[in-house]
């Protein structure tokens, strides 16, 4: 099946740095790769669809110039939070989506803690 | 917005038979989801089932669609300890947008 791995799997950085995330497809080319966040007990809330050499497209509430999107390749995406704060910690998870079956697979996901 | 809704909390004797229910609201959806996740995990597709269909079984899984009804079950044949986690059903729209269930808490008491 279709593996979407995702680097760090674990983050704690201090108020005020930045922090990227990585998220990769190993075994197939993912046009479009989707970002959400996760808070505690919650459903997932997409942050932004981003696809291979365009623009990421963001979701209405979330702050492009605060949560960077770079889909420079097929395989590679990431999400860069600038200037986080503590209300930043969260639970993020990429998916890459295939077109067949048009589904998204989903990587481990990315525990970040802001101090 | 898409609403997709879910109960929050199923509770099963091992051995028993689970049932997730899922409710969304556009007619329009593609394809539906199940999907797992464990804590502290990432989400593992579990199976799908295109909007054509009424059924779809893959080994202890069994989903089910009522499109008129736009209500979509998982159920879990022989439910073992290690299916305790949280299930999300998800729709696609067209639009290619992904909207998910708050998820239901499976617990599987021994």
């Amino acid at each position: 099946g279709a593996v979407v791995s995702q680097h760090p799997s674990r983050v704690i950085c201090k108020s005020g740095t930045s922090v990227k995330i990585e998220c990769r497809s190993l075994d197939f080319q993912a046009t479009t790769m989707f970002w959400y966040r996760q808070f505690p007990k919650k459903s997932l809330m997409l942050m932004a669809t981003s696809n291979e050499g365009s623009k990421a497209t963001y979701e209405q509430g979330v702050e492009k110039d605060k949560f960077l999107i770079n889909h420079a390749s097929l395989t590679l995406s990431t999400l860069t939070v600038t200037s986080a704060h503590p209300e930043d910690s969260s639970f993020y998870i990429c998916s890459a989506s295939t077109p067949e079956p048009d589904t998204q697979y989903f990587g481990p996901g990315t525990r970040l803690t802001v101090l | 917005g898409e609403d997709v809704e879910q109960s929050l909390f199923l509770s099963v004797r091992e051995g028993d038979s689970s049932v997730i229910n899922c409710t969304y609201t556009d007619s329009s959806s593609t394809y539906l989801y199940w999907y797992k996740q464990e804590p502290g995990a990432g989400l593992q597709l579990l199976t799908y089932i295109f909007s054509n269909m009424d059924m779809k079984q893959d080994q202890r899984l069994t989903v089910l669609l009522n499109k008129k009804d736009k209500h979509l079950s998982l159920r879990i044949a022989d439910t073992q300890t290690g299916d305790s986690a949280i299930y999300f059903c998800a729709e696609r729209t067209g639009f290619n947008k992904f909207y998910f269930g708050s998820g239901t808490k499976l617990n599987v008491k021994p």
